[in-house]
Formats: C-alpha cells, sequence, structure tokens
C-alpha cells in the first residue's frame, strides 16, 4: 500500500525564519504535487514537479523532486503571516491517481 | 472563482436519508474526482472518471454511488450513511489522459450525518 508520509505535521515559525517540509513516499513516482489549503477553503495548486531534480520556485516557497530517494521538500524563506495555511503533497501513481500526505499546518507568528 | 462549483456547501442529513452532492467544472477538463477529508486523515481518494468512464473505486461502501453523465458533471449520490461519514467532500478535475496536469478543486460540501 502507497504512503505518503509528511514532517512535520504541525510547524510554528516565526517571521523572516527559513524551514523545510518534507515528502516521503514508499512506491516509485516521478510525478508530485504540492497543494495549499486554508482554513475553510480549497485546495489549491502550488507546484508541479514531473522528473528527478526537479525544482520549482514562487516566491518565499521552493519546491524540489528526487525520485531515487523518493523525496520532495518544499522549502519556505524568510516566512510571512500570508505563508500560514495547510500544506499538501500529493504523488501520482497511476494516470490521473493521486494520492495525498497528512498534510503540513503552518502557523507562521510576528 | 475556481472552476469547480459544488453544491451545496453544507449538508445535514440522518441515517435514512437520500441526498446527493453535485460538482460542475467549467474548465474543459476531461477528468473528475471525489475525495473525502476528515479531521487528522489524509484526503481519501475515492472515485475517478476519466471522459466519462469511471477509472477508479478505491473501496468505498455502496452507500456511496458516483455518477457522471458528461465530463462537465459529477454527482455522488448517498444513502443510509454512518455518522462517521461526517466529512467534507471535495471534487476536483483535470486535463486528464496522463497530461501531468494538476487538480482543480472545488470548495467542498460539509456533510454532517446525525
Amino acid at each position: 500500500e502507497l504512503k505518503v508520509e509528511q514532517n512535520p505535521l504541525f510547524l510554528s515559525m516565526q517571521e523572516g525564519k527559513n524551514y523545510t517540509i518534507y515528502c516521503n513516499y514508499s512506491t516509485t513516482s516521478d510525478r508530485l504535487y504540492w497543494y495549499r489549503q486554508d482554513p475553510g477553503k480549497s485546495l489549491e495548486s502550488l507546484f508541479v514537479l514531473l522528473s528527478n531534480g526537479a525544482v520549482k520556485q514562487e516566491g518565499r516557497l521552493m519546491a524540489s523532486l528526487d525520485t531515487k530517494a523518493r523525496l520532495s521538500t518544499l522549502h519556505i524563506t524568510a516566512a510571512v503571516h500570508d505563508l500560514s495555511a495547510t500544506y499538501f503533497c500529493a504523488v501520482e501513481i497511476n494516470t490521473d491517481k493521486l494520492i495525498f500526505g497528512t498534510g503540513t499546518r503552518l502557523q507562521v507568528f510576528p | 472563482e475556481t472552476g469547480v462549483t459544488q453544491t451545496p456547501r453544507h449538508l445535514v442529513m440522518g441515517m435514512t436519508n437520500k441526498k446527493s452532492l453535485k460538482c460542475e467544472q467549467h474548465l474543459g477538463h476531461n477528468a473528475m474526482y471525489w475525495y473525502k477529508q476528515s479531521a487528522k486523515k489524509p484526503l481519501e481518494l475515492m472515485f475517478v472518471y476519466n471522459f466519462k468512464e469511471q477509472t477508479e473505486n478505491n473501496s468505498v461502501p455502496s452507500r456511496f454511488s458516483p455518477e457522471c453523465p458528461n465530463s462537465s458533471h459529477l454527482f455522488l449520490h448517498l444513502h443510509t450513511l454512518q455518522p462517521e461519514d461526517s466529512a467534507l467532500y471535495l471534487c476536483a478535475s483535470s486535463h486528464g489522459g496522463g497530461l501531468n496536469s494538476p487538480l482543480h478543486f472545488g470548495n467542498g460540501t460539509r456533510l454532517t450525518v446525525t
């Protein structure tokens, strides 16, 4: 059974600090997605990583994929309050079938 | 406006009721999905439809019955649910056909079973 695990599950960090969220998965896949969910809202697509070594950046967030290690990271640089949300990674295991991770709830405080 | 619209936003139903959730996408996508989001659990894939054909049924109990009359509409028919079925039900769509595109989610239906 495929497992997609995120670490940490909860992250409280101060504005201006850097941190990394990790996503480990248990089966072969070279396609991974990151999503953001604000409380009471839907999921919003952040990044699509389609090959080993892929790196994408948008603002203060950078995502990378290492398919050999079955690991993706979401790095936060100089966090701001607006980044407070829950972040999910999702692994594509068959055509159009996504399995989501447990989610990381991020809180950024002053 | 997410491009994927779900109705109703909230639903309270008894265990003997029958109700339906509706999802409509205006993105020209060919694949549609139902996910269940419960507290403290990962999103669970329930059903996938690709070009109106069901391609995934993730061991979902028969009290949940999906229907996809065309590529733009997806329903989830509910009957004799249990309290543990209370959750946020999310509909999503994508280009489908393995085009490596992200899912676009609706705002969800918050279901409470009493």
